[in-house]
């Protein structure tokens, strides 16, 4: 089944201490993307990769890393997590390059205390 | 900078009322206009793409339109599984998708 899959689902923590969100697409797709979403601000992209090693900010990406060293592997990586970054979290996989139609993974709730 | 807006924020409707969605857009080259659907708690899942003013795309229930400034999603005879919140989006920017804060739609049985 072609999908985008992300781990942990959920996941609480404290301030401070470094966590990886991973994800995966089995859809042979150059184009990843990852987003948060919150209350009354809507989807909002925080880094992308158009392929393989090539990576760039969205439009939240403080606190936030990424690396792209597998076509299949987009993880997100909060070094020092802090509780505005609590959110739900998605990544997403395009077949056709950025502005065109993205497929989302199932999400990861967030929770920093 | 491109801008999504969509209206109304949230909608009730009794099973079989029909309605319509709407996404007002600004965007310099359009490159797409998408919908999509997103559960509580899951992931938006794809609906459409609209490419150019006049078009037109139909799922099930479902029928979205596209004119030079919005675009309309219409329910038509909705049932309550067609409760979901819809989101707007467009192509156009290097560097993805514009989303608009969704319409969250509830069909009452």
């Amino acid at each position: 089944e072609a999908q985008v899959t992300q781990n942990p689902r959920y996941l609480i923590t404290v301030t401070g201490k470094k966590l990886t969100v991973t994800c995966s697409q089995n859809m042979n797709h150059e184009y990843m993307s990852w987003y948060r979403q919150d209350p009354g601000l809507g989807l909002r992209q925080i880094y992308y990769s158009m392929n393989v090693e090539v990576t760039d900010k969205g439009d939240v990406p403080e606190g936030y890393k990424v690396s792209r060293k597998e076509k299949r592997n987009f993880p997100l990586i909060l070094e020092s997590p802090s509780p505005n970054q609590t959110s739900l979290y998605f990544c997403a996989s395009s077949p056709l390059g950025p502005g065109y139609e993205q497929y989302f993974g199932p999400g990861t709730r967030l929770t920093v205390t | 900078e491109d801008q999504v807006t969509q209206s109304p924020e949230a909608l009730r409707l009794q099973e079989g009322e029909s309605s319509s969605l709407n996404c007002s857009y600004t965007v310099s080259g359009l490159r797409g206009l998408f919908w999509y659907r997103q559960d509580p708690g899951k992931g938006p899942e794809f609906l459409f793409t609209l490419y150019s003013a006049g078009e037109e795309k139909e799922k099930e229930r479902l029928k979205a339109t596209l004119t030079k400034k919005e675009s309309f999603l219409h329910i038509t005879a909705p049932k309550p599984e067609d409760s979901a919140t819809y989101l707007c989006a467009t192509g156009g920017g290097a560097d993805g998708l514009t989303f608009g804060k969704g319409t969250h739609l509830i069909i009452q049985p």
